[in-house]
């Protein structure tokens, strides 16, 4: 079975540029996670989707982020402008919770690397 | 609010030697505890759970014990091999009413050496 796939796995922008990260969750997954992993700031929530809708997005660092998941299967992270300080790993996870168990198993997709000079 | 609390790292060990990463947490609700670990270039993978109190996860010969009396799920191995070389996350997830997440903590560094 396919993972979490993201794209691209690799990023190298100039500062002041849009930048657009991509994740396909699992199938049959409903909730979707979007993270970031410095070496400053360890791994931090940016927003979560439960069935497509965004349900905590106070961990995004400021307007310039934006995150979108208009179907089941696909999700987007922007960044505009992007700066330096937003150079880092960038994850996402989805997962199929159990109302109400919360012991759901999050899968990690491999990440996308951004690097803004 | 919610957070989990773990040892600094780097930890260097000697293959087969003891293992043990501290993790303690502080939760508004009655969480499920997990430890992730985060091999080289990858993304981060469970290694075990535990849902409620005395609860012991396993795997991969890792344990860990949910303890509610000293909110504790330290993690636990006897004997260490090189390939156990990765960062090592202590997570918690509460639920929220509509949906769960993990609050993670800041990772540790096993580096396990011949």
């Amino acid at each position: 079975d396919a993972g979490v796939i993201q794209s691209p796995r690799h990023e190298v922008t100039e500062m002041g540029q849009e930048v657009t990260l991509r994740c396909k969750p699992i199938s049959g997954h409903n909730s979707l996670f979007w993270y970031r992993q410095t070496m400053m700031r360890g791994l931090e929530l940016l927003i979560y989707f439960n069935n497509n809708v965004p349900i905590d997005d106070s961990g995004m660092p400021e307007d310039r982020f934006s995150a979108k998941m208009p179907n089941a299967s696909f999700s987007t992270l922007k960044i505009q402008p992007s700066e330096p300080r937003d150079s880092a790993v960038y994850f996402c996870a989805s997962t199929r919770w159990l109302v109400p168990a919360n012991t759901g198993e999050l899968f990690f997709g491999e990440g996308s690397r951004l690097t803004v000079l | 609010g919610d957070s989990v609390t773990q040892m600094e790292g780097p930890v260097t060990l000697s293959e087969e030697a003891f293992l043990t990463i501290n993790c303690t947490y502080t939760a508004t609700g009655y969480p499920s505890l997990f430890w992730y670990v985060q091999y080289p270039g990858e993304g981060l993978q469970l290694l075990l759970k535990a849902t409620k109190a005395d609860d012991k996860g396993s795997n991969k010969g890792f344990e860990a014990t949910y303890r509610k009396e000293t909110t504790s799920f330290h993690l636990e191995k006897g004997s260490v091999q090189v390939s156990d070389s990765a960062v090592y996350f202590c997570a918690l997830s509460v639920w929220a009413g509509t949906a769960s997440k993990l609050t993670f903590g800041t990772g540790t560094r096993l580096q396990v050496t011949l």
